[in-house]
């Protein structure tokens, strides 16, 4: 079982849509949780932090669930320029590692 | 531009041939991170240097690949005898590490390696 699994899609929605992502984790020892946008070959890019009381940036929401382990993203009025890879992100601290461990992506193509 | 540069952007290279990629983090970032990505995945951790310590070496990092940091700026990654699985998109990422607060990684470019 992946680490970070995610449903790789893609979504295709029509601009102005809401669309939701998920994903969930395995380890219980996570600590920090963060989306990562990827557009086609290029690097990842931070999009946003993912806290425990859920928090908003602009169109954006994210959302954990540590007890279910499970972290969302919410994009309302969906633009074409948020086609992308989204990637969901978690960080283990306590167990000393500091890399990120990144789940497979998942594809967003808004349409007009 | 004061981000993550990585060079070269492309390499293609012969099988067996050896193959060198150089990261330049943020200037100032104590943390220095190597990660491989393959079409249709996430990237995959390989390395994390704190200054020029390297402190995590992932499994994935055979004992063909080596990994330096010597002056605590610049990272060099190579891989020796390359086979075709090498290839891949390799990802160089840098970030400020302080006690207590949250540590954001910031990547570079990558560079696509192709091995025929």
């Amino acid at each position: 079982r992946k680490e970070v699994e995610q449903d790789p899609g893609p979504f295709n929605v029509p601009e102005g849509a809401t669309v939701a992502f998920n994903c969930t984790y395995s380890n219980s020892a996570s600590q920090s949780f963060f989306w990562y946008r990827q557009d086609c070959r290029k690097e990842p890019k931070l999009l946003m932090s993912v806290y425990s009381s859920g928090n908003e940036d602009g169109r954006f929401t994210a959302q954990l669930n540590r007890a279910s382990q499970y972290i969302s993203l919410l994009i309302r009025d969906s633009k074409l320029s948020d086609s992308a890879t989204y990637l969901c992100v978690v960080n283990a601290l306590d167990t000393g590692r500091r890399a990120l461990t990144f789940g497979s992506g998942t594809r967003l193509q808004v349409q007009p | 531009d004061t981000g993550v540069s990585q060079n070269p952007r492309h390499k293609i290279t012969k099988r067996g041939q050896n193959v060198t990629f150089r990261c330049d983090p943020i200037s100032e970032h104590n943390r220095l991170y190597w990660y491989r990505q393959t079409l249709g995945q996430g990237p995959e951790f390989l390395t994390y240097f704190q200054n020029e310590a390297q402190l995590e070496k992932s499994r994935l990092l055979s004992d063909r690949f080596s990994a330096e940091r010597p002056k605590g700026s610049f990272s060099t990654l190579e891989i020796q005898r390359t086979e075709q699985g090498d290839s891949a998109m390799y990802l160089c990422a840098s970030s400020l590490g302080l006690a207590g607060t949250q540590e954001t990684q910031y990547f570079g470019p990558g560079t696509r390696l192709l091995v025929l």
